[in-house]
C-alpha cells in the first residue's frame, strides 16, 4: 500500500523558474518532512510540518491537513537545488515514518 | 554540534557473510532511527532505538537487528546476506525528551553503501 504519493516524479527546470512538488497522503499524520537528498546519498531535513506553512529563503513548505496534501515551492530555482526531494509522514499510531518515492529535480542554467 | 556519523561508508559483502554498521547519532540525541534505501523500494524505516531500547520496528525480516549502546550510539546487523540487501543504510538521531513523544525532527547521516556479491 502506497501512504504516501508524490508528484512529479521527475521534474526539469530552467534556471529562474517557480518549482512546485506535491505530496498526498491516505491517513491521519503526526507530521510531514520534506527532505533533500543530493547525488551521493546524504539526506538533508529541510522542513517539519504539523500545519500551515513554512518559509526558508527560497523553500516554501505548506500543508493542508483535511484534504492531506501538502505542496514545496521553490522560488527562483538555480543549479544548486538539483536533488531528489522526498515527503515523509510520520502517521498517527504507527510511530514510524512512511515515505514518498521521490522527485527528482534538475535545474539547467 | 557535529552531525550524525555511519561509518564505514562503504562495504562490499558476499552473499552469506553478516554485517555490522555503525551510527553516532549528535549529541544529546537519545532516539536512533535506521532506514534502508533501494532504487526499487526506496526508503524504508528498519527500527528505531531509544534509551537503548528498540522503540519502533518496521517490516523487515529478522537478519535484520540493531542495539543501542549507554552513549546512544548505535549498530546494525545484518546477517546472512542476501544479494537483495545491497542498499544505502541511513541512520538518523533525533532528540526525544521522552519515551512515547510522538516525533521530532530527524537529522540523517550520511549512509553507508552496502554491496552484495
Amino acid at each position: 500500500k502506497n501512504e504516501v504519493e508524490q508528484s512529479p516524479q521527475n521534474l526539469t527546470a530552467q534556471e529562474g523558474e517557480f518549482i512546485t512538488i506535491n505530496c498526498s497522503y491516505s491517513v491521519g499524520i503526526s507530521a510531514l518532512h520534506w527532505l533533500q537528498q543530493h547525488p551521493g546519498g546524504g539526506i538533508v531535513s529541510l522542513f517539519m510540518l504539523s500545519s500551515g506553512k513554512k518559509k526558508h529563503g527560497r523553500l516554501i513548505a505548506t500543508i493542508n491537513i483535511q484534504e492531506k496534501h501538502s505542496s514545496l515551492h521553490i522560488t527562483a530555482s538555480h543549479p544548486r537545488d538539483s536533488a531528489v526531494y522526498i515527503c515523509a509522514v510520520f502517521l498517527r499510531g504507527e510511530a514510524q515514518f512512511y515515505f514518498g518515492t521521490g522527485t527528482s529535480l534538475t535545474v539547467i542554467p | 554540534k557535529a552531525g550524525v556519523t555511519q561509518t564505514p561508508r562503504y562495504l562490499i559483502k558476499t552473499r552469506g557473510q553478516q554485517v555490522t554498521l555503525s551510527c553516532s547519532p549528535i549529541s544529546g540525541h537519545r532516539s536512533v532511527s535506521w532506514y534502508q534505501q533501494t532504487p526499487g523500494q526506496g526508503l524504508q524505516f528498519l527500527f528505531e532505538y531509544f534509551s537503548e531500547t528498540q522503540r519502533n520496528k518496521g517490516n523487515f525480516p529478522g537478519r535484520f537487528s540493531g542495539r543501542q549502546f549507554s552513549n546512544s550510539r548505535s549498530e546494525m546487523n545484518v546477517s546472512t546476506l542476501e544479494l537483495g540487501d545491497s542498499a544505502l543504510y541511513l541512520c538518523a538521531s533525533s532528540f526525544s525528551p521522552k519515551a512515547g513523544a510522538p516525533y521530532n525532527e530527524q537529522f540523517f547521516g550520511p549512509g553507508t553503501r552496502l554491496t552484495v556479491l
